[in-house]
């Protein structure tokens, strides 16, 4: 079975660093594109950014470009959200999900890490 | 490029509801088009790909569409039960940048 299981909530003050993860596992990790997608409260859904476990290439959103950095231990099936200094408009619902070329549309999502940032 | 989308729609049960979502630029029919529904407190699941194909699972009162006319997708979902009631979000792609429609909240009343 398909799992993308997400790091739990965190709460941190502005100007803290903070990296997510999302452990994926019951496929071939290395052979399908894993992206980010924020969800600020009450708003929609933006892609950040996709990451090939393969290979390491990496795509941003011109939005989310020098903002955060994706990142992927294929080792252990693991992909990663990070921030170098946290900012309270960064407080939202991020998403894991798999990217189904074959069929085009992310098909298998994560859980959700809830990040609240506040002083 | 952008994706818009109605802000909320409302029907009653076992009525219909299409749900545009609107390309600003390119063509609608240059990549395909997905729709993703979201329940309160849930992540999004696929209800539509590749403009029209439904994943196994997801009944047929679920269909999509495109018209290159007015550069626009379309979901329809007919025979509205309360289970329906969610947002719904359109889904499209251009070289390395995937975009994501401004969403629908779909009400049954």
């Amino acid at each position: 079975e398909v799992q993308l299981v997400q790091s739990g909530a965190e709460v941190k003050k502005p100007g803290e660093s903070l990296k997510i993860s999302c452990y994926g596992s019951g496929y071939s990790f290395t052979n399908y594109w894993i992206a980010w997608v924020r969800q600020m409260p009450g708003k929609g859904l933006e892609w950040m950014g996709i990451i090939y476990p393969g290979d390491s290439d990496t795509r941003y959103s011109p939005s989310f470009q020098g903002q955060v950095t994706i990142s992927t231990d294929k080792s252990i099936t693991t992909a990663y959200l990070q921030w170098s200094s946290l900012k309270a408009s960064d407080t939202a619902m991020y998403y894991c999900a798999r990217w189904l070329a074959a069929r085009p549309s992310f098909d298998y999502w994560g859980q959700g890490t809830l990040v609240t940032v506040s002083s | 490029f952008m994706l818009t989308q109605p802000h909320s729609v409302s029907e009653s049960p076992g009525k219909t509801v299409t749900i545009s979502c609107t390309r600003s630029s390119g063509s609608i029919a240059s990549s395909y088009v997905q729709w993703y529904q979201q329940r309160p407190g849930s992540s999004p699941t696929t209800v539509i790909y590749e403009h029209n194909q439904r994943p196994s699972g997801v009944p047929d009162r679920f269909s999509g569409s495109i018209d290159s006319s007015s550069n626009s997708a379309s979901l329809t979902i007919s025979g509205l039960k309360s289970e329906d009631e969610a947002d719904y979000y359109c889904q499209s792609y251009d070289s390395s940048n995937y975009v994501f429609g401004t969403g629908t909240e779909v009400s049954v009343l």
